[in-house]
């Protein structure tokens, strides 16, 4: 079945710093992959979606500049999280589709921000 | 407004039970429906979806949810419940179609006692 690998699955960083989420499509080419934030005990929130080759379209409130998205190519995609607050801490979700099929999401990145 | 409600923060049942998780929505049409489950610290699998036709769908693990139009609901259920079933699952409507920007749900987390 199509697999999603989301890395890495946990990073600790400094306040300040940036840190950058992969999600890759495994076996088939995701035309569209979307990012989510998970806060405890809390649902997923979609933070944008991306599509290959062009830039990603963010959900009403979410500062692109601060969650930069890079759709490259058809079997990657990056969310990285620049100048991170402790605020930030959350559960990153990827999740890829291909041509409108069905979601097929990453395991998640735990971020902490120290 | 365009909302998808889950009523059950948390719900216990024991090992072998019946189980009926709740989500109901509000949409001036019929949108797309479906049921994920998540795994601590994973990502979401795709439990079944509803998008016309026989209102009663069969999806994976046993599971089956029914659309009740009159209702605006879309009830998961199970007729008994494995330990393995022990989980967070998420209510989810596409209100655009298809699966891809779907609206997820808060979330109903099942513990299941022996």
């Amino acid at each position: 079945g199509a697999v999603v690998s989301q890395h890495p699955s946990r990073v600790i960083c400094k306040s300040g710093t940036s840190v950058k989420i992969e999600c890759r499509s495994l076996d088939f080419q995701a035309t569209t992959m979307f990012w989510y934030r998970q806060f405890p005990k809390q649902s997923l929130m979609l933070m944008a979606t991306s599509n290959e080759g062009s830039k990603a379209t963010y959900e009403q409130g979410v500062e692109k500049d601060k969650f930069l998205i890079n759709h490259a190519s058809l079997t990657l995609s990056t969310l990285t999280v620049t100048s991170a607050h402790p605020e930030d801490s959350s559960f990153y979700i990827c999740s890829a589709s291909e041509g409108g099929s069905p979601l097929h999401f990453g395991n998640g990145t735990r971020l902490t921000v120290t | 407004a365009q909302s998808v409600t889950q009523p059950d923060i948390h719900i216990t049942v024991s090992e072998g039970a019946s189980l009926e998780l709740r989500c109901n929505y509000s949409y001036g049409a019929t949108p797309y429906l479906f049921w994920y489950v998540q795994s601590p610290g994973q990502g979401l699998q795709l439990l079944l979806k509803y998008f016309s036709g026989d209102t009663l769908v069969q999806g994976i693990k046993g599971f089956e949810a029914e659309f009740k139009r009159s209702q605006s609901s879309f009830n998961l259920r199970k007729p008994s419940v494995h330990w393995s079933d022990a989980a967070e699952y998420f209510c989810a409507v596409s209100f655009s179609g298809g699966y891809q920007k779907v609206t997820f749900g808060t979330g109903t987390k099942l513990q299941v006692i022996p």
